[in-house]
């Protein structure tokens, strides 16, 4: 079966130090890959995505993550995070129904 | 401007009651989605639609009940048979296609809050 998982609860790092939020996938055939994020009260929005390519891609607000095919993983990471950064953050996959299926969330606290 | 509105942002439901959620885009979007939300379960699908009059279950669908008489809205029954349904509540939308195409575009409201009371 095609899944994902994030093996982290929360991740907390300093402002100005790099962050990273790991995610792990289980699917059958090339992966298509994506992050999310999600304010409190609020819908997710879109980071990045994988299909293709270079195995590092870049996103939003500075965002970044990694490809990893014979780890089976696609950590989101940034250089130097910021307390605005403090959500929950989301790993996706495409599943062979062609739906996404979510991770179950990390929640990224930035401490000033 | 293109959106997708979910309301009510709060809704408290008595036991036995019925309550719908409502869901609708403005974006021409053809597939909608209804996700549920717990804390550290992550997005679970309700129910999705890829056109009008057509919709399937999700993994969760029990409970739950759906139509799809226009394309822009979708809205989201919580039956009496849902015994637990407190929760965020998250619709989505997005084009035609698989996700490595709809994946960047794909369009999630504000979501609602659902409370037995």
């Amino acid at each position: 079966a095609q899944s994902v998982a994030q093996p982290e609860d929360q991740v907390n790092v300093a402002e100005g130090n790099p962050l990273t939020v790991k995610c792990t996938y289980s699917v059958s055939g090339n992966p298509y890959l994506f992050w999310y994020v999600q304010y409190p009260n609020r819908g997710l929005q879109f980071l990045l995505k994988y299909i293709t390519g270079d195995n590092l891609v870049k996103g939003s607000y500075g965002f970044e993550a990694e490809f990893n095919k014979s780890q089976t993983s696609f950590h989101l990471k940034k250089p130097s995070a910021l307390v605005s950064d403090s959500a929950l953050y989301f790993c996706a996959v495409e599943g062979n129904t062609g739906k996404l299926i979510f991770g179950q969330g990390t929640t990224l606290q930035v401490k000033p | 401007d293109g959106g997708i509105t979910q309301s009510p942002k709060y809704l408290f439901r008595k036991e036995g009651q019925n309550v719908t959620l409502s869901c609708e885009q403005n974006l021409n979007h053809d597939a909608m989605y209804w996700y549920r939300q717990d804390p550290g379960q992550g997005l679970r699908l309700i129910y999705y639609s890829q056109i009008v009059n057509d919709f399937q279950k999700g993994d969760i669908a029990e409970g739950y009940s759906v139509s799809r008489e226009k394309k822009e809205s979708f809205p989201l029954t919580v039956t009496s048979a849902q015994k637990n349904p407190t929760a965020f509540y998250l619709c989505a939308s997005h084009f035609a296609g698989p996700p490595a195409y709809y994946g960047n575009t794909i369009y999630f409201g504000e979501g609602s809050w659902l409370t037995v009371v």
